[in-house]
């Protein structure tokens, strides 16, 4: 058990590029939930998957997200035309039908 | 929509024990969470609680949960410096897979 993996750690971009993140889950793990911290902030739900099902989206996760779990393992969540107010930690986390949660280390994005 | 709210912040000596309190609206919550996150990293769970429990106890930790008054909290024994971090309180509802996280609080140990 390595734990949940996100890549990259750290992106800076400039407005209006896309970036894309991948979040590696424990491997057992069947589901899989994507959740974007601000500073002084708790973690906020975007989207939630089991298996390759995207089963629940928050409001946050505006027409400029798009995120994927194509084989039921690894994720990956798209920002497209990324603007300042994006600028925060994006964060991975996995779970079994015990549904605690397990996060990742989280990607750091800055919107330049 | 349901609400975790938690003091922003705690200081206390190195050896004291530690008190962080959150409170919450959801009468329906059935699970309770503590998390700590370090300065640039995730979220490490700590320990959690059933709505059915009134208390847990994992080595230094102990969790409190007053559900009449929808209060948990969560005591650090002997407080180092190495748990200076923040410690954020979830609470997730049984229809939900989905908790709902507080503001976290920050907890400064000082020698």
């Amino acid at each position: 058990d390595t734990g949940v993996s996100q890549d990259p750690r750290h992106k800076i971009t400039k407005r209006g590029q896309n970036v894309t993140f991948r979040c590696d889950p424990i491997s057992e793990h069947n589901r899989l939930y994507w959740y974007r911290q601000t500073l002084g902030q708790g973690p906020e739900f975007l989207t939630y998957f089991q298996n390759e099902a995207q089963l629940e989206k928050s409001r946050l996760l505006s027409d400029r997200f798009s995120a994927e779990r194509p084989k039921g393992s690894f994720s990956t969540l798209e920002i497209q035309r990324t603007e300042q107010g994006d600028s925060a930690m994006y964060l991975c986390a996995s779970s079994t039908g015990s549904e605690t949660q397990y996060f990742g280390p989280g990607t750091r994005l800055l919107v330049l | 929509g349901e609400d975790v709210e938690q003091s922003l912040f705690l200081s206390v000596r190195e050896g004291d024990s530690s008190v962080i309190n959150c409170t919450y609206t959801d009468s329906s919550s059935t699970y309770l969470y503590w998390y700590k996150q370090e300065p640039g990293a995730g979220l490490q769970l700590l320990t959690y609680i059933f709505s059915n429990m009134d208390m847990k106890q994992d080595q230094r930790l102990t969790v409190l949960l007053n559900k009449k008054d929808k209060h948990l909290s969560l005591r650090i024994a002997d407080t180092q410096t190495g748990d200076s971090a923040i410690y954020f309180c979830a609470e997730r509802s049984g229809g939900s897979y989905i908790p709902t996280f507080g503001r976290g609080t920050s907890l400064i140990v000082h020698p």
